[in-house]
């Protein structure tokens, strides 16, 4: 069955240093999205993005964030310079077209850890 | 604003028991709802979803209740296993299908 997958499994970072958090959507899906989920809490939207471009946003994905799908098959998200606050869960998410369900496939996680 | 929130957050039951999970929105304008089920350590797990036109939906031992008036969702789980102890989630499907997660409910199944 395929699956979301993602890249590494834990980072640790020092403030300040920037990461990439990569990963591998389901090939056929259209819809990608980025959550995180501080050690807890509940699981929080970050940003979607389709058609090549970041379709919505929300609040904690400041200038310090950005995504990319550079070739295709990844998906990253970086983040320029890493704050404290950082550490947290991320996930990356898939979706198929409109016509796919509303299931939105979830990948294992990166545990980002910042020092 | 939006909001997605749980009203119990633990619940502890016996194997083989029925386990209700609940939770309010407060969005009305939701297009669907979805279960969502997390284990430690790994990325949440779709279990159902409801469309907001409908009230009820059963899956393989699941069932979701919409109740719009009141703006409740709820996710019964029958003959509830030890494989089901997990932190459960609803989300509220929105705008580029962008899910917003309520806090969760941890379900223990004793054995």
């Amino acid at each position: 069955e395929p699956e979301v997958t993602q890249t590494p499994s834990h980072q640790v970072t020092q403030m300040g240093q920037e990461v990439i958090l990569r990963c591998v959507p389901i090939s056929n899906h259209l819809y990608f999205y980025w959550y995180r989920q501080i050690l807890g809490q509940k699981v929080e939207f970050l940003v979607s993005f389709y058609n090549n471009e970041i379709s919505e946003k929300s609040e904690i994905f400041d200038d310090q964030f950005s995504v990319e799908r550079p070739d295709g098959s990844n998906f990253t998200l970086k983040i320029r310079s890493t704050k404290l606050e950082d550490s947290a869960m991320y996930f990356c998410a898939s979706k198929p077209g409109t016509s796919g369900g509303n299931e939105q496939f979830f990948g294992p996680g990166t545990r980002l850890t910042v020092l | 604003g939006e909001s997605v929130g749980l009203h119990l957050p633990t619940l502890s039951v016996q194997e083989g028991d029925n386990s209700i999970i609940n939770c309010a929105y407060s969005n009305s304008a939701s297009d669907y709802f979805i279960w969502y089920k997390q284990e430690s350590g790994k990325g949440p797990q779709f279990i159902i979803d409801i469309r907001s036109n409908m009230d009820k939906r059963q899956g393989q031992r699941v069932t979701v209740l919409l109740n719009k008036t009141v703006k409740h969702l709820s996710l019964q789980i029958a003959a509830t296993q030890p494989g089901d102890s997990a932190v459960y989630f609803c989300a509220e499907g929105g705008s580029n299908y962008k899910l917003t997660f309520g806090k969760g409910t941890l379900l223990t199944v004793n054995p």
